[in-house]
């Protein structure tokens, strides 16, 4: 069964320095895709980024980055430059194609002190 | 609409009674998914649907728990006698057919749902 495991339930990080968020997956299929969103205070869910088990290189889209290590089937959100806006609810989450349903971590609340 | 609205927003009851809640996903999205959120957690998988193929149901959590879809449309999320555990919120989801590749999934405001 797939799993996706988030270790860090909170992590507060001063304003402005880097972050990493853990994420680490399981599934035994060699195509699937791995996302991570940001749920504000709000509610809303933000999608931040995706990477596919064959990309070669790693996603990037901004001041966000997946760090994507397949042989330790870890897909750790990298988030440079913090701001204050960046606190917030963070998901990892994992679609497998064969079966094309997508499964959520259970978040890391982020803190950016200012 | 321009997004996925989901309906009511609140929805306050008593133990025991059915609720049913409303999604309906932004045109032309054929994968509609509902999930749960419990107070401070992740989100709980509960069904996916994808154009006319049968429904993955394996995160219902239980019998009380039934969701329909009249095809690429509005679904609606029924459950049956509730229980105070069901107190969350329901969140759903559409995207476009996964053969374009990856697609990201478009959230509604989802539903708080209270059992008294």
């Amino acid at each position: 069964a797939q799993k996706i495991t988030q270790t860090q339930p909170g992590m507060f990080v001063q304003e402005k320095e880097a972050v990493t968020l853990d994420c680490t997956y399981d599934t035994s299929d060699q195509s699937y895709g791995l996302f991570w969103y940001k749920q504000p205070s709000s509610g809303e869910m933000i999608f931040l980024i995706y990477q596919g088990s064959y990309d070669e290189q790693n996603a990037t889209e901004g001041r966000y980055s997946l760090n994507f290590q397949k042989a330790r089937k870890s897909a750790n959100l990298v988030i440079s430059a913090s701001q204050l806006g960046d606190s917030a609810m963070y998901f990892c989450a994992m679609s497998v194609n064969r079966d094309d349903k997508i499964i959520f971590g259970k978040g890391t609340r982020l803190h950016i002190l200012p | 609409g321009a997004g996925v609205s989901q309906s009511p927003s609140n929805k306050v009851t008593e133990k025991g009674k059915d609720v049913e809640l409303r999604c309906d996903p932004i045109s032309g999205h054929t994968a509609l998914y509902w999930y749960r959120q419990r107070l401070g957690q992740g989100l709980e998988f509960l069904i996916y649907f994808q154009g006319n193929s049968a429904p993955d149901k394996s995160g219902l959590p239980s019998d009380r728990f039934s969701a329909e879809r009249t095809g690429e449309s509005v679904s609606t999320l029924t459950i049956q006698r509730t229980q105070q555990e069901d107190s969350a919120v329901y969140l759903c989801a559409s995207s476009l057919p996964r053969w374009r590749g990856y697609e990201k999934l478009f959230f509604g405001s989802g539903t708080q749902l209270s059992v008294l």
